[in-house]
């Protein structure tokens, strides 16, 4: 069981460039997520997506962008690198959609560094 | 606003010395609340999710409380593969999407 796959595991990339995070889900759920973790501030919520063509934004979304390319894929971009956008990145998906209970299951993780 | 703390920060334990893991929350209306193990290196794993105060769920070692102001993660005689950050999670009915908002975790060590 594959449950939630994320591409790379680790990069690190020189300010200014840009790149993007794969994450896709095996469990044909409607709604997926990107995190950032930091220490001491637990998971931020960056992108949201309720559905296939649907995205918006979480708490803290400047500097990133989204696509929900299919049911199962749901990918982060960052078009120009910051220091501060060094981070943990999560990638999780649920079944629920427009308020229903939401149990959230995680990828593994990117280990960006931005230098 | 939602928020959602945890204390402690750290915990060290024995092994086979009991303690329980603070969680508060302030939000409009509670929809669920989570808790979720966090290994190094990996990402966060569910464990459970309570609906309404006075609500109970156990696992092995593990059993959660709700009340109206807060939740516990209760550790019966714990066990080195304890050791984790377990991390809470809530939902609040009156959000407009499956938002969920994340505390900052508590850090646990195990100590044979």
């Amino acid at each position: 069981n594959a449950g939630v796959t994320q591409t790379p595991k680790f990069q690190v990339l020189k300010t200014g460039q840009s790149m993007t995070l794969q994450c896709a889900q095996d469990m044909n759920h409607n709604s997926m997520y990107w995190y950032r973790q930091d220490p001491g501030m637990g998971l931020r919520l960056i992108y949201y997506s309720a559905s296939e063509g649907t995205t918006d934004k979480g708490e803290v979304p400047n500097g990133y962008n989204v696509s929900r390319l299919n049911k199962r894929e749901f990918s982060l971009r960052l078009e120009s690198a910051a220091p501060s956008q060094t981070s943990v990145y999560f990638c999780a998906s649920s079944e629920a959609s427009g308020g229903g209970k939401n149990i959230q299951y995680f990828g593994a993780g990117t280990r960006l560094s931005v230098l | 606003e939602d928020q959602v703390t945890q204390s402690p920060e750290a915990l060290r334990l024995q092994e086979g010395e009991s303690s329980s893991l603070n969680c508060s929350y302030t939000v409009s209306g509670l929809r669920g609340l989570f808790w979720y193990r966090q290994d190094p290196g990996k990402g966060p794993e569910f464990l459970f999710t309570l609906y309404s105060a006075g609500e109970e769920k156990e696992k092995e070692r593990l059993k959660a409380t709700l009340t109206k102001k807060e939740s516990f993660l209760h550790i019966t005689a714990p066990k080195p593969e304890d050791s984790a950050t377990y991390l809470c999670a809530v939902q609040d009915m009156k959000t407009s999407y499956d938002k969920v908002i994340f505390g900052p975790g508590t850090s646990l060590s195990v100590i044979p």
